[in-house]
């Protein structure tokens, strides 16, 4: 069965850092792997989707990449906002593309 | 920008009873999915349903559990004679498709709180 394991499990940087949040799953056979926002008390809100034929994907100061062989994902943020405190999870689809195994994700806070 | 639709927002309800959790998801998706969360805890896959059937489900998906979409915009998710066990945040989402490039979209969730 597909494990998702996210490290850290929270991080406190200062307005304007760049930071890294890493994901790594078990089994190397993924349709894809998706990145989403979780603020609290509300839904999933998608960030970035990488196919597994690719390596990264961009949008804004978020930058995805993956390593499907090594089972390993990270999530760059650029220049850190206090608006992008939330917990970040990293999700992986099977070769069914049905369903997504989610990690535990990474509470992330930005001070001011 | 569509949105996937989640109604009620939070449920209470009492151990044994049954609740209908409520979704619109986005109207010219065709995949459709619940998820929940129990508090602290992952994210789980709970059924994925496309072309009116069930097309996988996990293994929390059991008899007590049903989906249903009675007419073309809604999605049901059906918890019978519910256990404490039951309380999470339940997640509606949907896709336009299937597989490599087909990113979900969640809803915002029901708290359901079985006491």
């Amino acid at each position: 069965k597909q494990e998702v394991t996210q490290i850290p499990a929270a991080l406190s940087v200062p307005e304007g850092e760049n930071l890294v949040l890493n994901c790594s799953f078990t089994d190397s056979a993924i349709y894809n792997l998706q990145w989403f926002r979780q603020d609290p008390g509300k839904g999933l809100t998608s960030l970035l989707l990488i196919q597994s034929s690719q390596r990264e994907q961009t949008s804004g100061r978020l930058n995805a990449s993956l390593d499907k062989s090594s089972g390993r994902s990270t999530l760059y943020i650029a220049a850190s906002q206090p608006g992008d405190s939330a917990t970040y999870l990293c999700a992986v689809t099977t070769n069914t593309g049905n369903q997504f195994y989610f990690g535990t994700g990474t509470s992330l806070t930005v001070i001011p | 920008e569509p949105e996937v639709t989640q109604t009620p927002s939070h449920q209470v309800t009492q151990m044994g009873q049954e609740v209908i959790l409520r979704c619109v998801p986005i109207s010219n998706h065709l995949y459709f999915y619940w998820y929940r969360q129990i508090l602290g805890q992952k994210v789980e896959f709970l059924v994925s349903f496309y072309n009116n059937e069930i097309s996988e489900k996990s293994e929390i998906f059991d008899d007590q559990f049903s989906v249903e979409r009675p007419d073309g915009s809604n999605f049901t998710l059906k918890i019978r004679s519910t256990k404490l066990e039951d309380s999470a945040m339940y997640f509606c989402a949907s896709s336009p498709r299937q597989g490599i490039n087909s990113p979900l979209h969640f809803g915002n969730g029901t708290r359901l709180t079985v006491t």
